[in-house]
């Protein structure tokens, strides 16, 4: 039961380089999220797809695109990194009526 | 906004101790308020849930009641044990039973020691 995958784990840029962060789910799911933690901020939403085909802005959306490839698939990108981006991103996705199911993260470090 | 203000931590306590992990919150309407949990290298997991005033959510031994008057969502445990060692995330939705966005509290670390 693999649930919600991401990948890579981990990641170093270089400050202006671009990378995309990728985000499968096998559950389902109509909607997906993009989510960034830092210390003592907790979890603050990037992006959402409420259904295949749509995406909405969250929180702190600046920096960052998405992609909803299919109803499986959901993709963060970075277009130019920069160090205020290192941070840990989620993917999390959720059914009609279910909690958030988050995957393991990707640790990225911006240079 | 809605937002959610959690107690800072680090919070250690020895194993059988008592935990309490404040949060309160702010928000329009009558939010859905949850609990997640983050082990070591994990994403968060629902440790429980309330969707209305005096609600009681529960999951392996912690308990919260949805306080209305004070708009607090206090966690508890009785007698906590070395595998509860997460981050504790509180969080607010908006009306509906899960939202569409969550709002989350910065987080608390729980240390146990044995």
């Amino acid at each position: 039961n693999a649930g919600v995958t991401q990948t890579p784990k981990f990641q170093v840029l270089k400050t202006g380089q671009s990378m995309t962060l990728q985000c499968a789910q096998d559950m389902n799911h109509n909607s997906m999220y993009w989510y960034r933690q830092d210390p003592g901020m907790g979890l603050r939403l990037i992006y959402y797809s409420a259904s295949e085909g749509t995406t909405d802005k969250g929180e702190v959306p600046n920096g960052y695109n998405v992609s909803r490839l299919n109803k499986r698939e959901f993709s963060l990108r970075l277009e130019s990194a920069a160090p205020s981006q290192t941070s840990v991103y989620f993917c999390a996705s959720r059914g009609v009526l279910s909690p958030l199911h988050f995957g393991n993260g990707t640790r990225l470090t911006v240079t | 906004g809605d937002s959610v203000t959690q107690m800072e931590g680090p919070v250690t306590l020895s194993e059988e101790a008592f935990l309490t992990i404040n949060c309160t919150y702010t928000a329009t309407g009558y939010p859905s308020l949850f609990w997640y949990v983050q082990y070591p290298g994990e994403g968060l997991q629902l440790l429980l849930k309330a969707t209305k005033a005096d609600d009681k959510g529960s999951n392996k031994g912690f308990e919260a009641t949805y306080r209305k008057e004070t708009t607090s969502f206090h966690l508890e445990k009785g007698s906590v044990q070395v595998s509860d060692s997460a981050v504790y995330f509180c969080a607010l939705s908006d009306s509906s039973e899960y939202g569409n966005k969550l709002v989350f509290g910065a987080g608390t670390i729980l240390r146990v020691k044995s």
